[in-house]
């Protein structure tokens, strides 16, 4: 089955730097890449997601890339804030196998706590 | 508002008690699935299902069962709770199986076993 590696497992930046998160994925035939923010005691939401037919997609100061060859993805925000503060998974998710038993399931990484600090 | 919702959000119980966690989704989605939280390993699925009446085993299934009688609701099962079954839990909910779709959470629960 798929398997989704994520680093760092924390990270810490000052107010109005940048954070890079990193995946890695390992079954080449998954096609769909989304990343979820969990703030403290919150249920995690989507923030951005990408599909393999695209190497890059961007959502104001949020972004997020994606090798296939190498498969691995990453998501980058921009001028953190202290808001952006939270633990974020990565996921991956294969989704041409309707009916089986592998349908829609996301794999998820271990998870990244971003402190912002002021 | 659409929305997943579980009850309870908190749960402390003992080894062996019987507990049902339920889960309830107003967006007509197909595709439901439970996930437990721990340190350090992430949203690991225990079980889902793609429809009505149709379920399977994820990742972590010992110890829990799951039902789906109606689109709504796919409630969690645990027939005789351990300790190692304390942890925080997650249903979630997805448009339809084979669809590149946002899955939406509820609001967790956080179960104890003692």
């Amino acid at each position: 089955g798929e398997n989704v590696e994520q680093h760092p497992s924390t990270l810490s930046v000052q107010e109005g730097d940048s954070a890079v998160i990193k995946c890695t994925y390992s079954d080449s035939a998954s096609n769909y890449f989304p990343w979820y923010k969990q703030e403290l005691g919150k249920r995690p939401q989507l923030i951005i997601d990408i599909r393999s037919n695209v190497g890059e997609k961007k959502d104001q100061r949020i972004a997020v890339t994606l090798n296939k060859t190498a498969k691995h993805f990453s998501l980058h925000i921009t001028e953190t804030q202290p808001e952006d503060s939270a633990v974020y998974f990565c996921a991956a998710s294969l989704s041409n196998q309707i009916n089986t038993g592998t349908a829609s399931k996301l794999t998820f990484g271990t998870g990244t706590r971003l402190q912002v600090t002021l | 508002e659409a929305q997943v919702t579980q009850n309870p959000r908190y749960l402390i119980t003992v080894t062996g008690k019987k507990l049902t966690v339920t889960c309830s989704q107003n967006m007509n989605h197909e595709y439901m699935s439970w996930y437990r939280q721990d340190p350090g390993l992430g949203l690991r699925q225990i079980y889902y299902s793609m429809n009505v009446e149709v379920t399977d085993k994820g990742d972590v299934p010992e110890g829990y069962k799951v039902s789906r009688k109606e689109k709504r609701n796919f409630p969690l099962i645990l027939e005789s709770p351990s300790p190692n079954q304390t942890s925080l839990y997650f249903c979630a909910s997805r448009l339809a199986a084979g669809t590149n779709t946002e899955a939406f959470f509820g609001q967790g629960t956080r179960l104890t076993v003692v």
